[in-house]
């Protein structure tokens, strides 16, 4: 039974770049929900996808935009990369909304 | 605005020590406190789980102790095993589940052989 899954392992991008980041969720979930995790700091909750449709959203600005698709994979799309966009970005996904989140193993971006 | 609280930073047990983490919250609408453990290379992985209505939570070698009056909630990990090392985290929300958790800084637990 595969986990979650996400592509790439590692990015390296160029500041003002854009960057797509793609999640598998678990077996059977359909809820997405992206986080992000500085270096050394806890993940930051970026915003969670069910049916397709963006139902949270944390304390980020635009530039950080999403997709759900009908088989509940989901994309993370980031433009106008600035170096503080540097952080390992976590798809999480669950059976509904509020039940336990599974973390795939995080796609690690570099700005330069 | 840090939300949730946590320490220490760092902590190092002897194996078959008690490993103690600690975090406070201000918010008091929030209203489920997961714990996480992430190894190096890993997502977090859940661990524990506990609702303001219980004081504690026992799963194993595991334990969640919850203060709703000081608004604190602690890890507890007993006879802690090498194998423990990995960066724990707090993490709470106001929906009742996992929706939009809002996690402490960590703690790296080193357990020693």
């Amino acid at each position: 039974d595969a986990g979650v899954t996400q592509s790439p392992t590692h990015l390296i991008k160029t500041r003002g770049q854009q960057v797509t980041l793609r999640c598998s969720p678990k077996s059977g979930h359909d809820t997405v929900s992206w986080y992000q995790q500085a270096l050394g700091q806890g993940p930051q909750f970026i915003f969670q996808y069910y049916e397709e449709e963006e139902r949270q959203r944390g304390n980020f600005p635009d530039r950080f935009s999403g997709h759900q698709f009908p088989n509940y994979s989901s994309e993370l799309n980031v433009n106008a990369l600035l170096l503080g966009d540097s952080a390992l970005y976590l798809c999480a996904s669950s059976l509904v909304a509020n039940s336990p989140l599974h973390f795939g193993n995080g796609t690690r971006l570099t700005v330069t | 605005q840090q939300q949730v609280k946590q320490s220490p930073q760092s902590l190092i047990v002897q194996k078959g020590g008690i490993s103690i983490i600690n975090c406070a919250y201000e918010n008091t609408a929030f209203d489920y406190f997961p714990w996480y453990q992430q190894f190096p290379g890993k997502g977090p992985a859940l661990l524990i789980a506990i609702r303001p209505d219980v004081s504690e939570k026992k799963e194993g070698r595991f334990t969640i102790s919850f203060n709703k009056s000081a608004k604190q909630f602690s890890l507890h990990i007993m006879d802690s095993q090498p194998g423990d090392s990995a960066t724990y985290f707090c993490a709470a929300s106001s929906t009742g589940g996992s929706e939009k958790l809002v996690f402490g800084k960590g703690t790296k637990l080193t357990v020693n052989p």
